[in-house]
């Protein structure tokens, strides 16, 4: 079975500060690894995957992860954080022989001016 | 560029009735999820669908029923609707099995009263 912990509930940081918000996952085999993001009565919108390739994943917005395999990790990270970043992320993945995704539990992100 | 679409918006229904939910795959993408999100909930895998045959089920109840159409659009029936059914439901699409990513709809919030 796949799964996903995020072991910060909210994470608040100053507008400028990095953000950096924390993942870990638990799957069979090389992981397929995602960030979404999901603003108040949205959707989940697409900010990054790792699939295979290169540890540090760049996505939308500025934000990057880094896929650590010996920590089984994937934190997302932006160097400076923006009001406008303020919001639920999730964390997901996918086992290689898989269709579905397991989500984490999300990270409410709040970035004070 | 065209997105994954999902109808209703909102519906509002009563204890016992009967919904039905839309979803409406990005072009070219064969595959549809179906998620559950409750409130302050991450989404929850309910059941998927490739190339109109399902390919896995979650924790979906055994009142709840989907489907994928010829034209790869799918949809989520809901029976006997209990309170704790309210929740915000999420379809995504992806071609094949994902290695591309997800798309996510922006959802639909199912409020049974």
């Amino acid at each position: 079975a796949q799964s996903v912990a995020q072991p910060e509930d909210q994470v608040n940081v100053a507008e400028g500060n990095p953000l950096t918000v924390k993942c870990t996952y638990s799957v069979s085999g090389n992981p397929y690894l995602f960030w979404y993001v999901q603003y108040p009565n949205r959707g989940l919108q697409f900010l990054l995957k790792y699939i295979t390739g290169d540890n540090l994943v760049k996505g939308s917005y500025g934000f990057e992860a880094e896929f650590n395999k010996s920590q089984t990790s994937f934190h997302l990270k932006k160097p400076s954080a923006l009001v406008s970043d303020s919001a639920l992320y999730f964390c997901a993945v996918r086992a290689p022989n898989d269709y579905k995704l397991s989500f984490g539990a999300g990270t409410t992100v709040t970035v004070r001016a | 560029a065209a997105g994954v679409i999902q109808s209703p918006r909102h519906l509002i229904k009563e204890k016992r009735e009967t919904a039905t939910l839309k979803c409406y795959p990005i072009p070219r993408h064969d595959t549809v999820y179906w998620y559950q999100q409750g409130p302050g909930q991450d989404p929850q895998f309910l059941i998927s669908f490739y190339e109109k045959m399902q390919s896995d089920k979650g924790s979906i109840p055994d009142r709840f029923s989907a489907q994928q159409f010829s034209d790869y659009h799918s949809e989520l029936n809901m029976s006997s609707l209990e309170l704790g059914d309210s929740a915000l439901y999420f379809c995504a699409s992806s071609e094949g099995t994902g290695n591309y990513g997800y798309t996510f709809g922006s959802g639909t919030r199912l409020t049974v009263v």
